[in-house]
């Protein structure tokens, strides 16, 4: 079956630092790959995806690459602020596994991030 | 509507008792999902519906579970006999298509069984 393995939180930085956090994915398909992100006390947002190996995803100064040799999808920022403090999720999509329909996405059990001034 | 509406935000039941949680998705959203966020856990997918129709319900954890998405819009996600183990926040998402469209999700219902 699928899965998404991140890294056990939380992961403490403070501001202006660099962020790496690692997730890794078995699939037995082709899988879309997405980071999802929880802001405190509000539901689940799209941060990025990526659809095909080599794909970069970006946005609000977050970047991933989907790495299907590794099996990666690392997210990272190069400055992250007291604002981006948050759980993130690593997740993919295989259309690959129907698994009878299920269309689910495979989320990880995200990462908590806490960024000190 | 502009976005995936769920109600109510929170519901505090006693145990044995029935629940009923509604997702309202976006509009023109043909996929719906449901999701269990149990703290520590991560994200438990539940089902998914294409549709009226749940072609997968194999994730519903146990047969006390049932959901139903009438007109290819609002869904109502059951639980009969309510346990403390079926405490968690229970989250919607919609997707123009399926999956690999990613979601839009609703801010989710936290349910509390005493």
């Amino acid at each position: 079956g699928n899965s998404v393995t991140q890294m056990e939180g939380p992961v403490t930085l403070s501001e202006e630092a660099f962020l790496t956090i690692n997730c890794t994915y078995t699939a037995t398909g082709y899988p879309s790959l997405f980071w999802y992100v929880q802001y405190p006390g509000e539901g689940l947002q799209l941060l990025l995806k990526a659809t095909k190996a080599d794909d970069k995803g970006s946005n609000k100064g977050f970047e991933a690459t989907y790495r299907k040799e590794t099996t990666s999808f690392h997210l990272e920022k190069g400055s992250v602020q007291v604002s981006d403090s948050a759980v993130y999720f690593c997740a993919l999509s295989d259309p690959q596994y129907s698994g009878g329909g299920a269309d689910g996405l495979t989320f990880g059990k995200g990462t908590h991030l806490i960024i000190q001034p | 509507g502009a976005g995936v509406s769920q109600s109510p935000s929170n519901k505090v039941t006693e145990k044995g008792k029935d629940v009923e949680l509604r997702c309202d998705p976006i509009s023109g959203h043909t996929a719906l999902y449901w999701y269990r966020q149990s703290l520590g856990q991560g994200l438990e997918f539940l089902i998914y519906f294409q549709g009226n129709s749940a072609p997968d319900k194999s994730g519903l954890p146990s047969d006390r579970f049932s959901a139903e998405r009438t007109g290819g819009s609002v869904s109502t996600l059951t639980i009969q006999r309510t346990q403390q183990e079926d405490s968690a926040v229970y989250l919607c998402a919609s997707s123009p298509r399926g999956s690999g469209y990613g979601y839009t999700f609703g801010s989710g219902t936290r349910l509390t069984v005493v």
